[in-house]
């Protein structure tokens, strides 16, 4: 069945950073964009990313700028998220998400990763 | 950045009553919306895209109708599996921005 899969739970110093990664099955990676969503504890959802498993183009939510890069490994359909310059305030449960549209297109996001909890201490 | 307005934040109703969960954009998305189920300690859940489209195996008693600013999710008949938060997302010109929540509670 189509599923992404992603690492396991972080514990971060302040200024570290982290990698979180996501495993694509099921279906044609290279087909649909994969954003990343977080979700701060009893909070709401934010769009941070995305990154087109094709050609590796990404677009970052301006917030996240020069602070996030996302890269993906087609050979093990597998997409990364890399958040640097990590904060208290980055404490966050972190979703891969597929598009739910073949690109170029975009729709909404039809797949969730199980999500990966950062915390990053005060 | 385009904003997106839920209300109410809090909805409490019974079962078997028929809910309506408004989501405003502050500025013209057309029918890019979508809807998304949360609850506690799992991911969203998509339940209808381009505004009324439901989702593969999502139950008919939901239902979505707007566009342009203004979006309506409706419940017809409360079932005890539909207590969770909601979450409005448009996905406009590849931006995206979600609603704050409404958490449909039991009365």
């Amino acid at each position: 069945q189509v599923q992404l899969v992603q690492s396991g739970a972080e514990v971060k110093k302040p200024g570290a950073s982290v990698k979180v990664s996501c495993k694509a099955s099921g279906y044609t990676f290279s087909d649909y964009y994969i954003h990343w969503v977080r979700q701060a504890p009893g909070q709401g959802l934010e769009w941070m990313g995305w990154i087109s498993p094709n050609s590796g183009d990404t677009n970052y939510a301006q917030k996240f700028q020069g602070r996030v890069t996302m890269t993906r490994d087609t050979s093990i359909t597998t997409a990364y998220m890399d958040l640097s310059r990590l904060r208290s305030d980055d404490t966050a449960i972190y979703y891969c998400v597929r598009d739910g549209a073949v690109a170029p297109k975009n729709d909404a996001f039809d797949i969730w990763g199980q999500g990966t909890m950062v915390t990053v201490p005060s | 950045d385009i904003q997106m307005t839920q209300s109410p934040s809090t909805l409490s109703a019974s079962v078997g009553d028929r809910v309506t969960i408004s989501c405003r954009a502050s500025q013209s998305i057309g029918t890019w919306l979508a809807w998304y189920q949360q609850k506690p300690g799992k991911a969203p859940k998509l339940l209808i895209y381009k505004a009324s489209i439901l989702e593969t195996g999502v139950p008919s008693r939901f239902s979505g109708s707007g566009s342009g600013t203004e979006f309506t999710l409706t419940i017809s008949s409360l079932q005890p599996d539909d207590f969770a938060t909601y979450y409005c997302q448009q996905y406009n010109s590849f931006s995206y921005t979600f609603g704050q929540g409404t958490k449909l509670e039991i009365k």
